[in-house]
């Protein structure tokens, strides 16, 4: 089963809005991570968040952590068309065998 | 560009056959891993190497193999194939090999189609 659900599923929005997607978790981790993928292509880098970290920012995007209630936000402001595309958490669990867990995403649009 | 390549970017065949997917990691890059990614399942880890050592394993089949070459270059190979491998792979490669603790930079990947 999957270790990261992101909510959720579909977000649709105007051009200029703020769009917020949401990442639970079930066990935990060392790290989490968001990665964008436009539709067929590879997935991109955002963000590394690390467990001792509770917020971080890069550009645009505000990454949160609860470890306590094992979920995490990403946050998109002034959001633009170029935007549109499916977002992933994942994360690195701890204690488990090494690999990155990714959810099944929040796919993103953004109309003009 | 990520600077990871896949070759082929398609790839069409028939069940029972068997394929070779190849992936390039980024210069400097040590470690490269393999992913699958389906409408029904998502994105799933497959296997990972670093440094041409097997260093994490997840997802993956018997009927498929991976190796790292002394270049850092990797293939995936996948044999008897059947109808429900259709998918998109990918290939991903990062400098070090703690998973997690560095960020993996995805190659365009390669869609292979099981008729």
């Amino acid at each position: 089963s999957q270790q990261g659900e992101e909510d959720p599923q579909a977000l649709s929005i105007q051009e200029g809005e703020n769009a917020t997607m949401n990442c639970s978790y079930k066990t935990s981790i060392n790290n989490l991570q968001w990665y964008r993928q436009n539709s067929g292509r590879g997935l991109v880098h955002l963000i590394l968040i690390r467990s001792n970290e509770r917020e971080k920012h890069s550009g645009r995007l505000r990454v949160t952590l609860d470890t306590s209630k094992k979920s995490s936000s990403l946050l998109i402001t002034a959001s633009r068309a170029a935007d549109t595309a499916s977002y992933f958490c994942a994360t690195d669990l701890q204690g488990g065998s090494e690999k990155l867990v990714f959810g099944k995403g929040t796919k993103l649009t953004v109309n003009p | 560009d990520s600077g990871v390549t896949q070759t082929p970017k398609h790839l069409i065949t028939a069940t029972g056959q068997r394929v070779t997917l190849r992936c390039s990691p980024r210069s400097g890059d040590l470690s490269v891993y393999w992913y699958q990614q389906s409408l029904d399942q998502g994105l799933q880890f497959l296997i990972q190497y670093y440094n041409g050592e097997e260093r994490a394993k997840g997802n993956i089949l018997e009927r498929f193999s991976a190796q790292q070459f002394p270049d850092l270059h990797s293939e995936l190979n996948l044999s008897s194939l059947e109808l429900g491998d259709s998918a998109l792979y990918f290939c991903a490669s990062s400098v070090g090999g703690r998973v997690g603790h560095n960020e993996q930079f995805f190659g365009p990947g390669t869609r292979l189609t099981v008729l």
